[in-house]
């Protein structure tokens, strides 16, 4: 599975919009790029995935680039629950032999008042 | 509907003792995840369990085993308890194997003393 890379931390203010970026250059054709949180010392929460297209559900909205190298996670309206971990994790559309998610560090984001 | 589930919620043990941890999938989810999180450590992949066979393991010694019972549900053992094999333990479940979607629990507390 393609390596991704986060920034290690982000601010955002209060019931502003949330954006999270995600470099994923050496993604392949056939893999997904998944968004995951996790609130302090809970377990993670899926939150969006998507392979071409922008995807949009009533937590987030995920933003592909047309060449797939990178991704936005946007949360329209940040609030203080929000303030969690974000993963990026790309996987193939067919899980491999694996089967597992592989986590990065993810990028810490602080929502405040 | 319920989401996964996972018992107990915290776990203290005495090094060399044995642990067992429980989780329960998400109807219908015949897949079962198992990772854990170390303090200050990301989440690492421990098993993969479907339709009641092993399909893969993480780097982690055979100390660590488990098994899936007929209703999907699982058990994670830790024999021979170290100090450093405390952590969250996190299970999640996916419907139809590795290429769908995974879920996961509140996760197992476990301290060793």
């Amino acid at each position: 599975d393609a390596k991704t890379t986060q920034p290690p931390s982000m601010d955002c203010a209060e019931g502003r919009a949330a954006n999270l970026p995600c470099n994923h250059s050496t993604i392949s054709g056939n893999e997904y790029v998944y968004w995951y949180r996790q609130i302090h010392s809970q377990g993670p929460q899926y939150i969006i995935h998507g392979l071409k297209n922008n995807e949009t559900n009533e937590m987030a909205s995920l933003i592909i680039t047309e060449d797939r190298k990178s991704s936005t996670l946007i949360l329209p309206h940040a609030t203080l629950r929000d303030t969690a971990v974000y993963y990026c994790i790309v996987r193939s559309i067919w899980g491999g032999s694996q089967g597992n998610l592989i986590f990065g560090k993810g990028t810490k984001l602080s929502v405040k008042p | 509907e319920a989401g996964v589930t996972q018992s107990p919620t915290h776990l203290i043990k005495t090094r060399g003792q044995q642990a067992t941890l429980r989780c329960s999938p998400i109807s219908g989810h015949t897949s079962v995840y198992w990772y854990q999180q170390a303090l200050g450590l990301g989440l690492q992949f421990l098993l993969w369990y479907d339709e009641g066979e092993e399909r893969n393991r993480g780097n982690f010694p055979p100390r660590f085993s488990g098994r899936q019972f007929p209703n999907y549900s699982s058990e994670l053992n830790v024999n021979a308890l170290e100090l450093e094999d405390s952590a969250l333990y996190l299970c999640a479940s996916s419907s139809q194997g590795a290429q769908e979607t995974q879920y996961f629990g509140p996760g197992t507390r476990l301290l060793v003393l």
